[in-house]
């Protein structure tokens, strides 16, 4: 059993939609991340949380909102996206910034 | 900058055969950690080994080894007697200390029986 878990693991949304992808690590760790893998792209990081305080934003696009409300929940709310932001969505969690990565399952979003 | 280079994109391989995934990396920094990553179908990034940059010695888990080499700047990991559980896509990566891993593109590995 994965000490990451994601909700829900495939979503098909339409462009004009609000969702949100949910993120819990039962790990311990106080950083949380939001990765998203599309096909033929390296693994792109979108958001870093350390302590809930967001200390990293890599030009993602607005229509990409990051909520950390504790150290062991993370959500990425969605809003109308574009049928290349189909992906699939890493969550991950650390002790501290400079220790292992742990990743969860993913989210595989498909926008229509 | 850092940068991570898995050159071979696809390896086919019949089971038992032994199997070597290269990567290469480059950074500027003294201290560094590399790591691999192990995607099966299902998509979930396993953690196989971290490695810091003052740790040149070669590791073994069971069928699993990696031999880190900072005179070429490689970090290759080879699979033993492989299985067709194998089959996955095998990411490296690179963490120059308090910053975020760069990924290299990854090697998909093919395991027929």
């Amino acid at each position: 059993e994965t000490g990451v878990t994601q909700t829900p693991r495939h979503l098909v949304m339409g462009m004009t939609n609000k969702k949100s992808l949910k993120c819990e690590q039962h790990l311990g760790h106080n950083a949380m991340y939001w990765y998203k893998q599309s096909a033929k792209k390296p693994l792109e990081l979108m958001f870093v949380y350390s302590l809930e305080e967001r200390v990293e934003n890599n030009s993602v696009p607005s229509r990409f909102s990051p909520e950390c409300p504790n150290s062991s929940h993370l959500f990425l709310h969605l809003h109308t996206l574009q049928p290349e932001d189909s992906a699939l969505y890493l969550c991950a969690s650390s002790q501290a910034r400079e220790n292992t990565i742990y990743f969860g399952e993913g989210s595989w979003l498909t926008v229509v | 900058a850092q940068k991570v280079t898995q050159a071979q994109t696809e390896i086919s391989v019949v089971e038992k055969e032994d199997v070597t995934l290269d990567c290469v990396y480059e950074t500027r920094d003294t201290t560094y950690y590399l790591f691999w990553y192990k995607q099966p179908p299902s998509g979930e990034l396993v953690f196989l080994i971290r490695r810091n940059s003052f740790d040149e010695q070669n590791e073994i888990s069971g069928r699993y080894s990696w031999n880190f080499q900072k005179s070429t700047s490689s970090f290759n990991f080879t699979i033993t007697a492989s299985q067709v559980v194998d089959s996955a896509v095998y990411f490296c990566a690179l963490s120059e200390g308090y910053s975020t891993l760069t990924f290299g593109k990854g090697t998909m590995l093919l395991v027929s029986p």
